[in-house]
């Protein structure tokens, strides 16, 4: 079974700028969690989607949003960037989320100059 | 303050010897997990520990649960290379409010 993946893995955008990050799930796993990880904060959840709805959601600014499509690929955005944005972008994937194991993707790395 | 506290969040040691790192909270956990994330990866889960005192063993890897659900430690015996990255231990919330909240890491690297 493939495992998660994450477009892009790198990217490069100046303030103010927005960025839409991608996220394929396992096959015929229904839960997408999002984190945000940097050096100061370590990781952090962002929110998670099941079956197309936001679930849950973390301690963030209304400029991170995200959606899940109708096959669990999941996109994530993030408007006015600044740059404590600048960080490693993670998502995960389960079953059903809950306390099901967690599969995580490879990242993106966000530099925001 | 942090839920989860890690440490020491450095370590960096010679092939060989052996390590432990630690995980601790003021808080009781039903499970606790760690994780190791390799450079360019995403974290790995190695393993779950749900009793109080319960002790698991991943080769040389050995994972201990306190005995009030307070804490955990990962020992590495002779480590090796491969066993660098940042070691990551991460508690999953309950029911609706379900997110996995992490410590900060134990950042290791075994010198060959």
């Amino acid at each position: 079974k493939a495992g998660v993946t994450q477009t892009p893995r790198y990217l490069i955008k100046t303030r103010g700028q927005q960025v839409t990050l991608s996220c394929s799930p396992i096959s015929g796993h229904r839960s997408v969690s999002w984190y945000q990880q940097t050096p100061g904060q370590g990781l952090q959840f962002l929110f998670e989607y099941f079956s197309e709805t936001q679930r849950n959601k973390g301690n963030f600014p209304g400029r991170f949003s995200g959606r899940q499509f109708s096959n669990s690929r999941s996109e994530m955005n993030v408007s006015t960037l600044e740059l404590g944005d600048s960080a490693l972008y993670l998502c995960a994937s389960s079953l059903e989320g809950g306390e099901g194991t967690q599969y995580f993707g490879p990242g993106t790395r966000l530099l925001v100059l | 303050t942090q839920l989860l506290e890690q440490s020491p969040q450095f370590l960096s040691i010679q092939e060989g010897e052996n390590l432990t790192v630690y995980c601790n909270s003021s808080s009781v956990f039903s499970s606790l997990q760690w994780y190791r994330q390799e450079p360019g990866e995403g974290p790995v889960l190695l393993v779950t520990v749900v009793t109080g005192g319960e002790v698991k063993k991943l080769k040389r890897l050995t994972f201990q649960f306190g005995d009030a659900r307070k804490d955990s430690s990962l020992h590495i015996t002779a480590a090796q290379p491969g066993d660098t990255g940042l070691y990551l231990c991460g508690i999953a919330g309950r029911g609706s409010n379900y997110k996995l909240t992490f410590g900060k890491g134990t950042l290791l690297t075994v010198n060959p």
